[in-house]
């Protein structure tokens, strides 16, 4: 079984560009969370969503970020007008929709975001 | 709300010592406890976690946890360290009934030879 697959592994924007960001979970997976990792930090909870549904987006600022988890394809998390202080790494995490919040969650190797 | 707490940024151990990685919560309710372990340019890995029943919990690649409800920790433990260990772990809680996991800062642990 493939992990939880993410792309690209690097991105580099210039100021004002957008960013989006690709999450493909674990096979049979419902649930896709999204976490920001700044340098020497742990990682920030940002979002979780099930399928078309966003079910907690406390963690995401309140401008510029959205995300989405359609029926069919990958969740995107989408960064509008990038600014320096969005350089991050972005990490995409799975679990199963059965056995609760005991649930462990399944990451991606991350997306490297670098803006200019 | 919930919180973890990691109080050593960096944990220098040598190989073939015991180790110990201290992490500390706050939650309402029964907590579920995780350990992730993270090499450089990666994602976490899952490495144990807890749930109920054993305080003593047993992960990947010979590491344990022991759960402590009346000192609120969860320390990740291993008898003897391996250069190959040396990462960033990650503590994590999930209080029941709530969807998201709130990490702790990390712990760099070194292991030298």
């Amino acid at each position: 079984n493939a992990g939880v697959m993410q792309n690209p592994r690097h991105l580099v924007r210039r100021r004002g560009q957008e960013a989006r960001l690709r999450c493909s979970p674990v096979k049979g997976h419902s649930h896709v969370y999204w976490y920001r990792q700044l340098p020497e930090e742990g990682l920030k909870f940002m979002v979780y969503l099930q399928k078309e549904n966003i079910i907690d987006e406390s963690g995401m600022p309140k401008e510029r970020f959205s995300a989405e988890f359609p029926k069919e394809g990958p969740s995107i998390l989408r960064i509008q007008q990038v600014v320096r202080g969005d350089s991050a790494a972005y990490f995409c995490a799975s679990s199963p929709p059965t056995g609760g919040a005991g649930n462990e969650q399944f990451f991606g190797p991350g997306t490297r975001l670098t803006v200019l | 709300a919930q919180s973890v707490a990691q109080p050593e940024d960096q944990v220098n151990v040598a190989e073939g010592n015991p180790l110990t990685v201290k992490c500390t919560y706050s939650v309402s309710g029964n907590p579920y406890l995780f350990w992730y372990v993270q090499y450089p340019n990666r994602g976490l890995q899952f490495l144990l976690k807890y749930i109920t029943g054993d305080n003593l919990v047993k992960g990947s690649y010979g590491f344990e946890a022991e759960f402590n409800k009346s000192q609120t920790s969860f320390h990740l433990k291993k008898p003897s360290a391996l250069v190959s260990d040396s990462a960033l772990y990650f503590c994590a809680v999930r209080a029941y009934g709530d969807d998201k996991i709130i990490f702790g800062k990390g712990t760099r642990l070194h292991i030298l030879p």
